[in-house]
């Protein structure tokens, strides 16, 4: 079946810089790649989704980037601001006889003033 | 658009209770709910995934009649742990799904969670 691997599992990066976190999955058939933010004690929230016929997708300060070849894609935050700081977990989805999402591990992220 | 209101947010209550949480979708219909569990620090577990008028499937190690999921309207499904135990103490988190259309999934949208003590 599908796999979904996060990394770093911690990224700790200075008000104003980018982070990156990168997932790799196992399927080639997946084709949809949300990303969700969980702040703590609350659910995830979607934040941006890319499908497989789209290479790259921007949203203000972040970016999703897809490499369906090396089966990679991204999330990019530029301009990071504190309440950055969150849970990160990207997903794949793929057709089973219905769709079924994989989840990473999850990136905890600290952004510090 | 697209919010999960995920009732209640925290429940404390003693071994042996049955526990309901509810789960509704606000402002869109919801062909397939799930229902996750989340340990501290860790990714979401899948539990079950139901669609609107049919039985849950259920993941594997997951007991069904220890965790019953209804799923009666294309707005509204259910979890109810039964005789809840301490080790059912957890953080639950439902998500809802509109219908997928052809080649594309739609995506998942979370509820708040709900953190389930266990005394």
């Amino acid at each position: 079946g599908e796999n979904v691997e996060q990394h770093p599992s911690t990224l700790s990066v200075q008000e104003g810089d980018s982070a990156v976190i990168k997932c790799t999955y196992s399927d080639s058939a997946s084709n949809y790649f949300p990303w969700y933010k969980q702040e703590l004690g609350k659910g995830p929230q979607l934040i941006i989704d890319i499908r497989s016929n789209v290479g790259e997708k921007k949203d203000q300060r972040i970016a999703v980037t897809l490499n369906k070849t090396a089966k990679h894609f991204s999330l990019h935050i530029t301009e990071t601001q504190p309440e950055d700081s969150a849970v990160y977990f990207c997903a794949a989805s793929i057709y089973t006889g219905g769709f079924k999402t994989i989840f990473g591990a999850g990136t905890r992220l600290f952004v510090k003033a | 658009g697209a919010v999960v209101s995920q009732h209640p947010s925290w429940v404390i209550c003693k071994s042996g209770t049955s526990v309901k949480i509810e789960c509704r979708s606000l402002d869109f219909q919801a062909t397939t709910m799930f229902w996750y569990r989340q340990f501290p620090k860790q990714s979401l577990m899948l539990m079950a995934t139901s669609n609107e008028g049919s039985k849950a499937t259920y993941e594997q190690g997951v007991e069904k009649d220890k965790f019953l999921i209804n799923h009666a309207s294309l707005t509204l499904s259910t979890l109810t742990v039964t005789s809840a135990h301490p080790e059912d103490s957890s953080f639950y988190i439902c998500s809802a799904r509109e219908e997928d259309r052809g080649e594309w999934s739609q995506p998942q949208h979370f509820g708040d969670g709900t953190r389930l003590s266990i005394l």
